[in-house]
Parts: structure tokens; sequence; C-alpha cells
């Protein structure tokens, strides 16, 4: 199955500070998506961004469908920003479906 | 409704009892999927239904687990004969379509076995 590395597994900064996560996937994919997890365990959608690029405010991604990575750029931080980032692909056809996520990025904003 | 919808949000069991989970999807959305989230750990893919049928179960970790979506809408995970090791927290995801198209989750459902 498809592989999902994350980078940085764990991500500590003051607020206003910018940061970059890293996804990389190990095959082709026709879904991607990043997800926010609160501190309730809530799935928090951000972008889904299979290929090209988008931005949300203070958030803005990129996928290179080509090289098979995707990146998520959070500017000035908040400490609202805290919690488990995931990137999330997969390739639908045969009756398949999911999503296989990486392993997060654990972002911690300071006061 | 607005979200997907998942009940309880906490179940604690006793090891050897059967247990179901409910999630309700957004209204009108084809695609439901059961994932299983260990501690620390990105959610795992168990199963998946385009409206009642089920096309992929290759995530379920035993036969002591089971899903149904009888009627396309409302789908209900049971595991039976609860182990410790199936302590984790359940979760439900719902999207409009089929082919990769973006994926919403409940709230997940946290299940405790003692």
């Amino acid at each position: 199955g498809i592989q999902v590395e994350q980078s940085p597994p764990d991500l500590i900064l003051q607020e206003g500070a910018n940061s970059t996560l890293r996804c990389n996937f190990s095959d082709s994919v026709n879904n991607l998506q990043w997800f926010h997890q609160n501190p309730w365990g809530q799935l928090i959608n951000l972008f889904y961004i299979p290929s090209g690029t988008k931005q949300n405010g203070r958030l803005s991604a990129t996928t290179v469908a080509t090289e098979r990575y995707s990146l998520l750029y959070i500017s000035s931080s908040q400490t609202t920003d805290s919690g488990v980032y995931f990137c999330a692909v997969g390739y639908s056809g045969g009756g398949a479906d999911g999503l296989t996520f990486g392993k997060g990025t654990h972002l911690i904003i300071q006061p | 409704g607005a979200g997907v919808s998942q009940s309880p949000r906490y179940k604690v069991a006793k090891r050897g009892q059967d247990v179901a989970l409910r999630c309700d999807p957004i209204s009108g959305h084809v695609s439901l999927f059961w994932y299983q989230q260990a501690l620390g750990q990105g959610p795992e893919f168990l199963t998946y239904f385009q409206n009642e049928a089920q096309l992929d179960k290759s995530g379920l970790p035993s036969d002591r687990f089971f899903a149904e979506r009888p009627e396309g809408s409302v789908s209900t995970l049971k595991i039976q004969r609860t182990q410790q090791e199936d302590s984790a927290v359940y979760l439900c995801a719902s999207s409009l379509s089929t082919g990769g198209i973006e994926a919403f989750f409940g709230q997940g459902t946290r299940l405790t076995v003692v």
C-alpha cells in the first residue's frame, strides 16, 4: 500500500513564527487532504489538495503530485494552531477508496 | 445533518463484552468509512461502504469486527468479545461521492476495554 511520511514529527515555535510541514508519499494519488486534530480529537479539514496550491487565511498548501509531496505552510502562528497535523492520501479505484494517514506533526505554539 | 455524528462519544467495555458504535453520515453522502486511531498514531482504515454495499473491508483487524450500513445511510461498527487491544478511538467519515472526493470526519468514539 501507499506509504506516507510526515516531517518533522514534532515542532515547537513561538507565537508569530512561520512553519512548513511536509508530507511525502510513495505512489500516485488522486486524493490528498490535510487535517488538524484538535485537543478533543476532532479532525478538522484544512485542505483538499490532490494537486496545485490553495490558500485559506494564514494557511496555505501546495501539492506537487509528480514529485509525490505536499507542503502545509502556517504563517504568523497562534497558540490555537497547536495540535497534530495529519496528511492523508488515497487512490480510488477497483472498489478501494480509503485514506492512508501519516503519523502526523505535533505542533506546539508557545505564547 | 450538518456534520458526521457518532455515538456514543465514550464507551467503557469489560473484556469479552460486545459493543456497537453508530455513525450518522452527512445527509446524501454516498461513501462511508470507518477508521481506528490508536493513541499517538494516525487513523488507520478499517472498511468502506458505497451506499449499502461494503466494497472494502481489508482493514478490519479480525473476524470479531463487523460493519453494516443496511439502508445506505446510518452505519454500525460492531466489535464482538472485546479485547484490550481494541481500545482506541473509532472514527467515521463520509464523502459526497466516490473517486477521491473530500472526506469529512465525525468526532469519534473513544473505546476503552478494561
